[in-house]
C-alpha cells in the first residue's frame, strides 16, 4: 500500500485553466502539507493542514487554494494556470511533528503549464 | 523564519568514497529530517534526528542542537546514493512549518 499518493503524477495543461491535484495518506496523520518544487530543485511549503484546520499559509496567490474533506486527503485546487505555476508538487503527511513525526511525501505531481 | 543552509552544494563520489553533508540553521528547532531525493525525483525519509547520533546501514547522522547543525554521513557510497540530500527543520515556534534547506546534489561515479 502506497502511503501518501498523489494523482495525476503528470499534468499539461494550458494557460488560464483550472485544474486540481489530489492527494490521500493511509498512515492516520493529523497534519498534511503541499510543496512546490522548482526546477532548481527548492522545495518551498505551500500550505499545511492539521486535522483539517489550515494551520499556515504561505504567501501564495490566492489562486491557489488547499481543500481537505476528511483528516487523510489534502487536495489541491489552481485557478487560471500561468506558465511560472509549471513545477512539481508534492504532497505530504506527518504526525505531530513537534512529538517527533517523520513526515512522508508523495511522489509528486508534474504540472506543465502550456 | 527559520534559515537552513547546506553544504556543499554539489559533490562528485567515486564509488566507495565516503562523504559529510552539512546542514546549518538559525534558530532551534524541534525537528531535523534528512530527506534523499533520487534521481526519479522520489522523496525519502532518511532520518529524523532533532539532536544526537542514529545510524542506518552505511548512513549516519548527527545533530549538535545547541551549535545549530547536523551532519550527514555516507559511507562506502553507492552509485545508488547518487540525488539531491535535504535536510528540513522545524522551529520552536508555534505554527512554523517544515523548512527545507537548498539540498546537496550529490553524484556517486562507477
Amino acid at each position: 500500500d502506497t502511503a501518501v499518493s498523489q494523482t495525476p503524477k503528470y499534468l499539461v495543461t494550458q494557460m488560464g485553466n483550472d485544474k486540481s491535484i489530489k492527494c490521500e495518506q493511509n498512515l492516520g496523520h493529523d497534519t498534511m502539507y503541499w510543496y512546490k518544487q522548482d526546477s532548481k530543485k527548492f522545495l518551498k511549503i505551500m500550505f499545511s493542514y492539521n486535522n483539517k484546520e489550515l494551520i499556515i499559509n504561505e504567501t501564495v496567490p490566492n489562486r491557489f487554494s488547499p481543500k481537505s474533506p476528511d483528516k487523510a486527503h489534502l487536495n489541491l485546487h489552481i485557478n487560471s494556470l500561468e506558465l511560472g505555476d509549471s513545477a512539481v508538487y508534492f504532497c505530504a503527511s506527518s504526525q505531530d511533528t513537534r512529538r517527533g513525526g517523520k513526515a512522508f511525501f508523495g511522489q509528486g505531481t508534474r504540472l506543465t503549464v502550456v | 523564519g527559520i534559515q537552513v543552509e547546506q553544504s556543499p552544494p554539489d559533490l562528485i563520489l567515486q564509488e566507495g568514497a565516503n562523504s559529510t553533508l552539512r546542514c546549518n540553521f538559525s534558530d532551534s528547532v524541534n525537528n531535523l529530517q534528512w530527506f534523499h531525493q533520487n534521481p526519479w525525483g522520489q522523496l525519502i525519509n532518511l532520518f529524523y534526528i532533532p539532536s544526537g547520533t542514529k545510524q542506518n546501514g552505511r548512513l549516519s547522522a548527527t545533530t549538535v542542537a545547541t551549535e545549530r547543525y547536523s551532519l550527514l554521513y555516507i559511507s562506502s557510497s553507492q552509485t545508488t546514493d547518487s540525488g539531491v540530500y535535504f535536510c528540513a527543520v522545524e522551529g520552536m515556534s508555534y505554527g512554523q512549518n517544515f523548512v527545507f534547506g537548498p539540498g546537496t546534489r550529490l553524484s556517486v561515479l562507477p
